[in-house]
């Protein structure tokens, strides 16, 4: 697509309950990344895939927080056992590469996620 | 590990003053460095990437410079509108060989008419 596209723009849930976020990146770009956003915080690095590379699950917070990307392309986030703290914006990013080097970075509108 | 901060964290300014934004990071093992804007509720929109070897980039009425040596990168707002109001973060990779972003906290910015 023209552009990052990010579904549902927005959720709310009830603790406990399991959620699914998508990510569908530009069109041709191989990188992908999750952030969170939290209220009066700062963007939170969740997870990086790149290609066919094994992806960085380094800032995944918990078990409960899983991420795919199938076929290359579009990448879901998965919450499971959602609690209150979960709450906040997930922000999708696709970045050209220049190798293997992330170059400009291009966000989605960010699906806000509210857990009651 | 990679720290940003944005000084400051606030700032509001009347229409048609040239301002600038900071940004210091503690690792300069950086390969670039963006700035962002943030609209309320929005996702954000890149403004400029300097390479590592560059020492500034220009955009419109947006200057981006670079000192990595130092760890200080400046965003430089000439002639602010209302429009410009947002918030603009900075962001660099998280250390050597890391392709993670570390992000600032921004600076809001408020353009009075």
């Amino acid at each position: 697509g023209a552009g990052v596209s990010q579904s549902p723009s927005n959720k709310v849930t009830e603790k406990g309950k399991d959620v699914e976020l998508r990510c569908d990146p530009i069109s041709g770009h191989t990188a992908l990344y999750w952030y969170r956003q939290s209220l009066g915080q700062g963007l939170e690095f969740l997870i990086y895939f790149q290609g066919n590379s094994a992806p960085d699950k380094s800032g995944l917070p918990s078990d409960r927080f899983s991420a795919e990307r199938t076929g290359g392309s579009v990448s879901t986030l998965t919450i499971q056992r959602t609690q209150q703290e979960d709450s906040a914006v997930y922000l999708c990013a696709s970045p050209t590469l220049a190798g293997v080097i992330p170059g400009e970075l291009f966000f989605g509108e960010g699906s806000r996620l509210t857990v009651l | 590990k990679q720290e940003v901060t944005q000084i400051p964290a606030a700032l509001s300014v009347p229409e048609g003053e040239n301002l600038v934004l900071n940004c210091s990071f503690t690792d300069s093992a950086i390969y670039n460095l963006q700035w962002f804007r943030q609209d309320p509720g929005k996702g954000l929109t890149s403004l400029l990437l300097i390479q590592s070897s560059q020492r500034e980039q220009t955009s419109g009425r947006l200057n981006a410079s670079l000192d990595k040596s130092s760890g200080r990168s400046t965003l430089y707002i000439a002639a602010s509108q209302p429009g410009d109001s947002a918030t603009y973060l900075c962001a660099v990779p998280s250390g050597a060989g890391s392709y993670q972003l570390t992000f600032g906290k921004g600076t809001k910015l408020s353009v009075i008419p």
